[in-house]
């Protein structure tokens, strides 16, 4: 089945305590994101890479990093988090950047929510 | 820049009323448009599109037409059900856009009574 895997689904920790949410996709998809979702403040995006090796901040990256070692894979990293990254993470792909074509739109994965107190 | 202007809800309706939520966007181009759901505790799924004027998306019973003219992008539906509750996003994928990335509207939650 073609999709996008986040894990892990859930996850409290304590500020400071570096963590790694990891995605993958099965689509061979070239391109990659990062989104927090927020109450009010909607689908911001954090971090993209367009391809292995090619990683570009979006609106929101601070206190974030990633990395593309490989196509599948797209983890992000908080290295010392803090509570106002308290928030609901979405890993998006798509075959080619969303203003190439085709423009099909993202897959999605099912989300994690982090808790940091 | 591009952005997307959905209406605000929370929307309540009755199972079998008709639905409609609106959308306009701002974009240059000819952006491709897209309508998400995203059911409690899941990911966004990619519920309808369109990629040029006129062209109707639709899917499960929900449409939606790509309107240059008055640049939106309104979903419909004609007979909800009580498993349509859920937020809506419309978004656009604009052409050759600086920002690479879909950008979506604020959500719209749907609620149906039985």
């Amino acid at each position: 089945e073609a999709q996008v895997t986040q894990n892990p689904r859930y996850l409290i920790t304590v500020t400071g305590k570096k963590l790694t949410v990891t995605c993958s996709q099965n689509m061979n998809h070239e391109y990659m994101s990062w989104y927090r979702q927020d109450p009010g403040l909607g689908l911001r995006q954090i971090y993209y890479s367009m391809n292995v090796e090619v990683t570009d901040k979006g609106d929101v990256p601070e206190g974030y990093k990633v990395s593309r070692k490989e196509k599948r894979n797209f983890p992000l990293i908080l290295e010392s988090p803090s509570p106002n990254q308290t928030s609901l993470y979405f890993c998006a792909s798509s075959l080619r950047p969303p203003d190439r074509g085709p423009r099909d739109g993202y897959t999605f994965g099912s989300g994690t929510r982090l808790t940091v107190v | 820049g591009d952005s997307v202007t959905q209406m605000e809800g929370p929307v309540t309706l009755s199972e079998e009323a008709f639905l409609t939520i609106n959308c306009t966007y701002t974009a240059t181009g000819y952006p491709s448009l897209f309508w998400y759901v995203q059911y409690p505790g899941e990911g966004l799924q990619l519920l309808l599109k369109a990629t040029k004027a006129d062209d109707k998306g639709s899917n499960k019973g929900f449409e939606a037409t790509y309107r240059k003219e008055t640049t939106s992008f309104h979903l419909e539906k004609g007979s909800v059900q009580v498993s349509d509750s859920a937020v809506y996003f419309c978004a656009l994928s604009a052409q050759y856009s600086s920002a690479s990335k879909i950008i979506f509207g604020s959500g719209t939650r749907l609620s149906i009574r039985p």
